[in-house]
């Protein structure tokens, strides 16, 4: 089944714990993005990467990581967290060509004490 | 002023209306747009792409106007499984995208 898969799906951690949201797609899609949603803010693109070794900021890229070494995997680092990174976060990955619709994985919603 | 607006609504119809949908943008370099669905706590689907000639999926029929910089949704005969928010979404370039708030439909029985 084609897909994308984010784990953890939910996730409670505190102030400044080192953490990675994984996503994996087997579409062989070559690009991925990850997008933060809000409440009154819809979602937001955190980073983007067009490729393998390919990555660039989107609309919220601070206090995130990111890291394309393989083409199905896209993992989002949060070195140091913070209250304000409480949010859902989804994944999505697209072809290069055409519409360029997204797949969105099922999300992961993160809480940061 | 957002890149992306929408009326948040909710909008609350029964079945079986039509009901209309817009978004309006600010970035006249906008490249491509679609409208996506996303049901309560689940992840965004694409609903359709959006083309300037206009196009039409069953009951589903979007508009972009470029000049005026807005895009429509139009959704005939509402079903009750229509209920969710609709989001206007953006490709600036590349794989850069901008999504609006949502709006929210509710179809009644």
């Amino acid at each position: 089944e084609a897909q994308v898969t984010q784990n953890p799906r939910y996730l409670i951690t505190v102030t400044g714990k080192k953490l990675t949201v994984t996503c994996s797609q087997n579409m062989n899609h070559e690009y991925m993005s990850w997008y933060r949603q809000d409440p009154g803010l819809g979602l937001r693109q955190i980073y983007y990467s067009m490729n393998v070794e390919v990555t660039d900021k989107g609309d919220v890229p601070e206090g995130y990581k990111v890291s394309r070494k393989e083409k199905r995997n896209f993992p989002l680092i949060l070195e140091s967290p913070s209250p304000n990174q409480t949010s859902l976060y989804f994944c999505a990955s697209s072809l290069s060509q055409g519409v360029r619709e997204q797949y969105f994985g099922p999300g992961t919603r993160l809480t940061v004490t | 002023r957002k890149e992306v607006e929408q009326d948040p609504g909710p909008f609350n119809v029964p079945e079986g209306a039509t009901v209309a949908f817009n978004c309006t943008y600010s970035n006249s370099a906008s490249q491509s747009f679609f409208w996506y669905r996303q049901d309560c706590r689940k992840e965004p689907k694409l609903l359709m792409s959006v083309y300037s000639s206009g196009n039409e999926d069953g009951r589903f029929t979007a508009q972009l106007n470029r000049a005026s910089q807005y895009i429509s949704l139009l959704i005939r005969d509402s079903k009750l499984s229509d209920s969710a928010t609709y989001l206007c979404v953006l490709r600036r370039g590349g794989q850069n995208f901008v999504f609006g708030p949502g709006t929210r439909l509710s179809v009644l029985p």
